[in-house]
C-alpha cells in the first residue's frame, strides 16, 4: 500500500543554520506533496506544497524539492529561527480515489539559540 | 470567516464505551476527512465524506463510522472503545470534492480511553 518514510525523526540545529528533512513515497500515482508544521497541542498548518510537474518551489526561507524519478522530496529551511521549532510532517496525495493524504512519521525540529 | 471547528476539544472515556466527535467544515468546503493522530505519529486517514456518503476508507475497523449532514458538517463515531483508540482526532475540510490542496485542519479532539 501507500507509504511515506520521513527522516530524520529528530533534528537539532543552531539558530541561523539550515535544516533539511527528507521524505520518500511509494505510490507512483502521487502528484501532490504538502508539508505541515505542527506546534504542540495545535493543528497541522500547511507551510508549503509542490505538485509533481514542478521540481522546486520556494517561499522566503522555506523551499521544497521533488525528484519524481527517485520518489524523494525534501524540505529546506534556511536561516532558522527559534519559532521554527515544531514537528514537521510531509505528506503525499494520490491522483486517484478520494485523494487522501498519506503522512510521514514526523520530524521534531529544535532550533538552539 | 470561521475555519474548521471540532468539538469537544478533550474527552475521557472508559473502555467499551462509545464516543461521537463533531466537525463543522470551513465555509465553502463540502468535503470532510477524518484522521487519527496517535502520540508521536503522523495523522492516519480514517475516511472521507462527500455528498453525505463515505467516499474512501483507510485501514480502520468497522467500529469507526461516520456521517455527513446536508450542511456538510460531520460526525465520527467510535464504538467499543479500546485503549489504543486514545489519540488526537483531526477533521480536515476541503472544497471541490476533496482536493487536498485546499485542506484546512481543525484543532482536533483529544480522546483518552481509560
Amino acid at each position: 500500500g501507500e507509504n511515506v518514510e520521513q527522516h530524520p525523526s529528530t533534528l537539532s540545529v543552531q539558530e541561523g543554520d539550515s535544516a533539511v528533512i527528507k521524505c520518500t513515497y511509494s505510490d507512483s500515482a502521487s502528484n501532490y506533496f504538502p508539508w505541515y508544521k505542527q506546534e504542540l497541542g495545535k493543528r497541522p498548518q500547511l507551510i508549503i506544497d509542490i505538485r509533481s510537474n514542478v521540481g522546486e518551489k520556494k517561499d522566503q526561507r522555506i523551499a521544497v524539492t521533488l525528484n519524481k524519478t527517485a520518489k524523494h522530496f525534501s524540505l529546506h529551511i534556511t536561516e532558522t529561527q527559534p519559532e521554527d521549532s515544531a514537528v514537521y510532517f510531509c505528506a503525499a496525495q494520490s491522483y486517484w480515489g478520494a485523494q487522501k493524504l498519506v503522512f510521514g512519521q514526523g520530524t521534531r525540529l529544535t532550533i538552539n539559540p | 470567516d470561521a475555519g474548521v471547528t471540532q468539538s469537544p476539544t478533550h474527552l475521557i472515556k472508559t473502555r467499551g464505551q462509545q464516543v461521537t466527535l463533531r466537525c463543522s467544515p470551513k465555509s465553502g468546503h463540502d468535503t470532510v476527512s477524518w484522521y487519527q493522530q496517535a502520540l508521536g505519529q503522523g495523522p492516519q486517514f480514517i475516511f472521507q465524506y462527500y455528498e453525505e456518503e463515505e467516499r474512501q476508507r483507510g485501514n480502520f475497523p468497522d467500529r469507526f463510522s461516520g456521517h455527513q449532514f446536508p450542511n456538510y458538517s460531520s460526525e465520527l463515531n467510535v464504538n467499543a472503545l479500546l485503549l489504543g483508540d486514545s489519540a488526537l482526532y483531526l477533521c480536515a475540510s476541503s472544497p471541490q470534492g476533496g482536493r487536498a490542496t485546499g485542506y484546512t485542519f481543525g484543532s482536533g479532539t483529544r480522546l483518552t480511553v481509560v
